[in-house]
């Protein structure tokens, strides 16, 4: 069965640069999520969008944006990269109400491994 | 953590022990969700519970979940060394929307 896809894997930036996550949920998920997990730290959510348009917003610094396309596929803009920022970017994705009693199970990417130097 | 916290933070065990990890958090929930997480890896979804039940099972797994303490317990029975990972307790807030907050994970390793 396809899983959600994050590319790149692995992504090395210097400081002040810009980076772009890219995110394709599971076919048919109308719902993506993106957190961020600083090493040895629980993921913290970041944003989300349902049916592309902006659904929560979480711990999302200014200098971040993302946004769903039509396809459904979402990225993640990063510009002037901090050292804080490196960590590992998860996407996830969902189908409203189809969890359990309409709760829903997130299914995660293998994630993005961002390096800021 | 945004929600609460996971006890113990590590834990060792030898294969076939029971391990069991608890969490707790603070706000009023709709449900509680345990996922698994390799080393670097993505989160994966293992167990739900919703906010009305008190006790749920899955293979070797059994979810307990008490909202008047607002706590919960993951056993995993007869572990297996292919249970080393880190397990995270996460909720879905009434007030937050769509979003899961995640609690801050227990290490566990199951030694051959």
């Amino acid at each position: 069965a396809a899983g959600v896809i994050q590319s790149p894997r692995h992504l090395i930036k210097e400081k002040r640069e810009t980076a772009t996550l890219k995110c394709y949920p599971i076919p048919r998920h109308d719902t993506v999520y993106w957190y961020q997990q600083g090493p040895g730290q629980d993921p913290q959510f970041l944003i989300s969008f349902y049916e592309k348009m902006q659904s929560d917003k979480g711990s999302i610094p200014d200098r971040f944006s993302a946004q769903q396309f039509s396809d459904y596929h979402s990225e993640l803009n990063m510009s002037s990269l901090e050292l804080g920022d490196s960590a590992l970017y998860f996407c996830a994705s969902s189908l409203a109400g189809t969890g359990e009693g309409g709760y829903e199970k997130l299914f995660f990417g293998s994630g993005t491994q961002l390096s800021v130097l | 953590s945004q929600q609460g916290e996971e006890d113990p933070q590590a834990l060792s065990i030898q294969e076939g022990e029971n391990a069991t990890m608890n969490c707790s958090y603070k706000t009023s929930i709709n449900n509680l969700q345990w996922y698994r997480q390799n080393s670097g890896r993505g989160l994966v979804h293992l167990i739900l519970i919703r906010s009305n039940e008190r006790e749920k099972h899955s293979g070797r797994l059994r979810v307990t979940l008490d909202t008047s303490k607002k706590s919960s317990s993951l056993l995993i029975t007869a572990s297996r060394a292919a249970d080393t990972a880190s397990y995270f307790c996460a909720t879905d807030e009434k007030t937050s929307g769509s979003r899961l907050t995640f609690g801050e994970g227990t290490q566990l390793t199951v030694n051959p």
